[in-house]
């Protein structure tokens, strides 16, 4: 299988724990983007990378959270101290290099659920 | 007001009818437009994309931009039950490399 893949795809946490999440792209796409989808609503974008820089950070991503992509290939999506608003989807895409207009290929997600 | 708007629906349609999405931006900066069909518990998957105004067809699928009214739509001819899904419409701001999603309309297509 040569998609975006996502581990682990569920995760169940008490209030207070840290979490990470992992991403691995498709081969050789160098952009690879994190977003969070609560119920009823569309993916909210949280970060950027381009090869191993974060290029771009939502408003929306506390302190609490630190993205990494350390060699430019699988990234992680760290939330530290995880709040009970913290529950939702989890969505990695990526996308290959050169393309002026981008088309991103989602990852099946990892749903968290913090108690 | 956000970045993209549509209808949460839901949108009934009979089988074999045409379904039509629709979607506004409020940023001119867009410049690439998408849809997304996401069925339930799945991640979302890419069904068209759309840079220029006018029409782009591909299948049963018709994207229509429509920049100056900054207006996206997206019609599914001879609709089957198979599409009966959450659509969701992005923006592109190509710049700043960033993708705002709308919250989705969910169709339904009875048999």
């Amino acid at each position: 299988d040569t998609g975006v893949s996502q581990n682990p795809r569920h995760k169940i946490t008490k209030r207070g724990q840290n979490v990470t999440f992992r991403c691995d792209p498709i081969s050789e796409h160098n952009r690879l983007y994190w977003y969070r989808q609560t119920l009823g609503q569309g993916p909210e974008f949280l970060t950027y990378f381009q090869n191993e820089a974060q290029l771009e950070k939502s408003r929306l991503l506390s302190d609490r959270f630190s993205a990494e992509r350390p060699k430019g290939s699988f990234s992680t999506l760290e939330i530290q101290r995880t709040e009970q608003g913290d529950s939702a989807m989890y969505l990695c895409a990526s996308s290959p290099k050169g393309q002026s207009q981008e088309t991103q290929y989602f990852g099946p997600g990892t749903r968290l659920l913090v108690l | 007001q956000k970045e993209v708007e549509q209808n949460s629906g839901p949108l009934s349609v009979p089988e074999g009818a045409i379904a039509s999405l629709n979607c506004t931006y409020s940023d001119r900066g867009s410049q690439s437009f998408f849809w997304y069909r996401q069925y339930s518990g799945k991640s979302p998957e890419l069904i068209m994309s759309i840079y220029s105004n006018g029409d782009k067809e591909d299948g049963r699928f018709t994207a229509q931009l429509n920049k100056a009214s900054q207006y996206v739509s997206l019609l599914i001819r001879d609709s089957q039950p198979s599409d009966s899904a959450t659509y969701l419409c992005a923006a592109q701001i190509y710049n700043f490399n960033k993708f705002y999603f709308g919250s989705g309309t969910k169709l339904n297509v009875k048999p």
